[in-house]
């Protein structure tokens, strides 16, 4: 167990809804990373956040957003949902804000549009 | 931006033999190589880490290895048990591009008892 909690585990919804998924980091980190992973496309980092604030920005549709609430848990928001948004997404935490940092991954949110 | 090409995308062995998987990455600024391990159902785990001043670290079967000019790394099990059983992801951290971990594609192991 990472310490990284996750909700939900599962989620199915259909083409053009708007989903949040949850994360709580391990105690004491103050950074979020949110993670696609689909099945052609690997490991897709898409944002970090640190102590609340934006990070770094990978390659995020601009139909997704995340924030990082004052008492750390980070929420990916996820809107007009398309067939090809189907994959895992991971939350991990770390202590610090550079990449270098250990991460601490969740067990993950399964997302199927259909 | 980086790139991390990943191989093989799966590899067999008998449980007893080695395992390497191979990465080459495409910045030369790249410093921090990360390998994660992910089994069915979990999130990736960390399982070892070389920073770009090194150029091997080992931890019990586990080696990886790193050649900065060729712009590899290498991970290395040995004696594989079937627990080994998982799929790989090794990543590079540059610190130019936008502090983020580049992933490979990953390589499903698979550890025949």
């Amino acid at each position: 167990d990472s310490g990284v909690t996750q909700t939900p585990k599962h989620l199915i919804t259909a083409t053009g809804q708007r989903v949040t998924l949850r994360c709580s980091p391990r105690s004491g980190d103050l950074s979020v990373y949110w993670y696609q992973q689909s099945l052609d496309q690997g490991l897709q980092f898409l944002i970090q956040y640190y102590n609340g604030e934006e990070r770094a920005k990978g390659n995020i549709l601009e139909r997704f957003s995340a924030q990082q609430f004052p008492d750390l848990h980070s929420e990916l928001n996820l809107s007009s949902l398309e067939l090809g948004d189907s994959a895992l997404y991971f939350c991990a935490s770390s202590v610090g804000f550079a990449g270098y940092n250990e991460q601490f991954f969740g067990p993950g949110t399964r997302l199927t549009v259909l | 931006g980086e790139n991390v090409e990943q191989h093989p995308s799966t590899l067999s062995v008998q449980e007893g033999d080695s395992a390497v998987i191979k990465c080459t990455y495409s910045d030369s600024a790249s410093n921090y190589f990360p390998w994660y391990k992910q089994e069915l159902g979990k999130g990736p785990q960390l399982i070892i880490d070389i920073r770009s001043n090194v150029g091997e670290k080992k931890d019990q079967r586990i080696a990886v290895t790193l050649n900065k000019t060729a712009k590899h790394f290498s991970l290395h099990i040995t004696e594989t048990q079937p627990e080994d059983s998982a799929v790989y992801f090794c990543a590079a951290f540059n610190n130019n591009a936008g502090n983020m971990l580049t992933f490979g594609g990953g390589t499903r192991l698979m550890v025949k008892p």
